[in-house]
């Protein structure tokens, strides 16, 4: 069983249409993560949740809307995608938001053309 | 935020220790020191965490100096599979929020 899962793997499309990137995790954890890694390789932070609230917003777009319908998912939401999103997002999961220990998902690999 | 700087690539041999410097000179008191492991189209994976002296896992030694300015990621007998790139991490607390900050990682080769 995959603990944090990401769908899809593969994301091609078009400038401005609308994409989503489903995350779930089943180790039970109450804080979940998405980051964004470019093609520098920096992975930086845009969003974490805990319990289903919103606790760090790093200055992300408003294209860029995260939802978190229970604990044990968190999807990603991008409105008008630009060619400066291509990027791989991870999603990740933490038990509690004061440890270091995150586990990450495999990576959403999104291109925009 | 505390920045952390380490070498951008390291080479190495299959059946040596490798070890790898981090440091973060502006670390702040509560801060954990974290170390991450990432493979090619993979997920970072997290390998250790201290906060000072000496911590050992299964996979790796982390040694911290008394003023914490610093540590180093040690990784015994090498093999090629350990080929990744290597994240330090500090923990930032900001907020009440614990937010992880990755640096650039340093890429590390483990040549036969």
């Amino acid at each position: 069983d995959t603990a944090v899962s990401q769908t899809p793997k593969y994301l091609v499309t078009q400038m401005g249409n609308d994409k989503s990137i489903k995350c779930e995790q089943n180790l039970g954890h109450d804080t979940m993560y998405w980051y964004k890694q470019d093609s520098k390789k920096f992975l930086k932070i845009m969003f974490s949740y805990n319990n289903k609230e919103l606790i760090i917003n790093e200055t992300v777009p408003n294209r860029f809307s995260p939802k978190s319908p229970d604990k044990a998912h968190l999807n990603l939401h991008i409105n008008s995608l630009e060619l400066g999103d291509s990027a791989v997002y991870f999603c990740a999961s933490s038990q509690g938001q004061n440890t270091g220990e995150l586990f990450f998902g495999e990576g959403s690999r999104l291109t925009v053309l | 935020l505390a920045k952390t700087t380490q070498p951008i690539s390291m080479d190495s041999y299959e059946g040596q220790e490798v070890n790898i410097t981090c440091s973060h000179n502006n670390i702040a008191t509560n801060d954990y020191i974290t170390w991450y492991q990432q493979f090619p189209s993979q997920g970072p994976r997290f390998i250790i965490q201290g906060y000072k002296t000496k911590v050992t896992n299964e996979v790796a030694s982390l040694f911290i100096p008394a003023d914490r300015k610093s540590s180093t990621l040690s990784l015994p007998r090498v093999s090629l599979s350990d080929t990744a790139v290597y994240y330090c991490l500090v923990g930032a607390t900001m907020d009440s929020s614990y937010k992880l900050i990755f640096g650039s990682g340093t890429r590390l080769l483990v040549r036969p």
